[in-house]
């Protein structure tokens, strides 16, 4: 089955700044790759997604970038916002079942 | 538009006991999940099921049960509840064949003592 792995664990970055987290995938059959951003006490929420025909994906501050042969996306979070602070998990899916990383909790340093 | 409703939001079970978790989602969507959310290990998949009428197992299905009662509605159960299934539950659903998201309910907070 898939495995989907995701660095960091934990990220701490000033405000304004930017952000990485880095996500690599096993089943190069996987086409659908979704980021959720979870806040404290609440369920995950897709923040942005790719599909496997797309390189690289733009939504205001966020961007999300697939290299399909490396087996590996990233999601960018520019000039970030104190708000920005919560969990992020990446996801990995052929058709329907989603394959979760384990998470990096990012936080924002006023 | 209420999206993917849980119930409860928090329950505390003793060791032994079973317990149905409720999801409801009113988005007409066709497959819906079940995840356990555990400290450093992401959301893993329970049990999913594709369409009314049919369900599969997911990553992690020993211990629990599920029905997929009518289109809106897939439940989880606990027949015997054990410490090892102290965990955050989410309910959530999608529709594949028109390229929706997965859309997540609140989350139900089980702890087993």
């Amino acid at each position: 089955g898939e495995n989907v792995e995701q660095h960091p664990s934990t990220l701490s970055v000033q405000e304004g700044d930017s952000a990485v987290i880095k996500c690599t995938y096993s089943d190069s059959a996987s086409n659908y790759f979704p980021w959720y951003k979870q806040e404290l006490g609440k369920g995950p929420q897709l923040i942005i997604d790719i599909r496997s025909n797309v390189g690289e994906k733009k939504d205001q501050r966020i961007a999300v970038t697939l290299n399909k042969t490396a087996k590996h996306f990233s999601l960018h979070i520019t000039e970030t916002q104190p708000e920005d602070s919560a969990v992020y998990f990446c996801a990995a899916s052929r058709y329907e079942k989603l394959t979760f990383g384990t998470g990096t909790r990012l936080t924002i340093i006023p | 538009n209420a999206g993917v409703t849980q119930t409860p939001k928090f329950q505390v079970l003793k060791t032994g006991q079973s317990m149905t978790l409720q999801c409801a989602q009113d988005m007409n969507h066709n497959s819906m999940y079940w995840y356990r959310q555990d400290p450093g290990m992401g959301l893993r998949l329970i049990y999913y099921s594709a369409s009314e009428g049919t369900t599969d197992k997911g990553e992690v299905p020993n211990g629990y049960n599920v029905s997929r009662l009518n289109k809106r509605e897939f439940s989880l159960r606990l027949e015997s509840a054990a410490p090892s299934q102290t965990s955050v539950y989410f309910c959530a659903s999608s529709d594949p064949g028109a390229d929706t998201e997965a859309f997540f309910g609140q989350g139900t907070r089980l702890t087993v003592v």
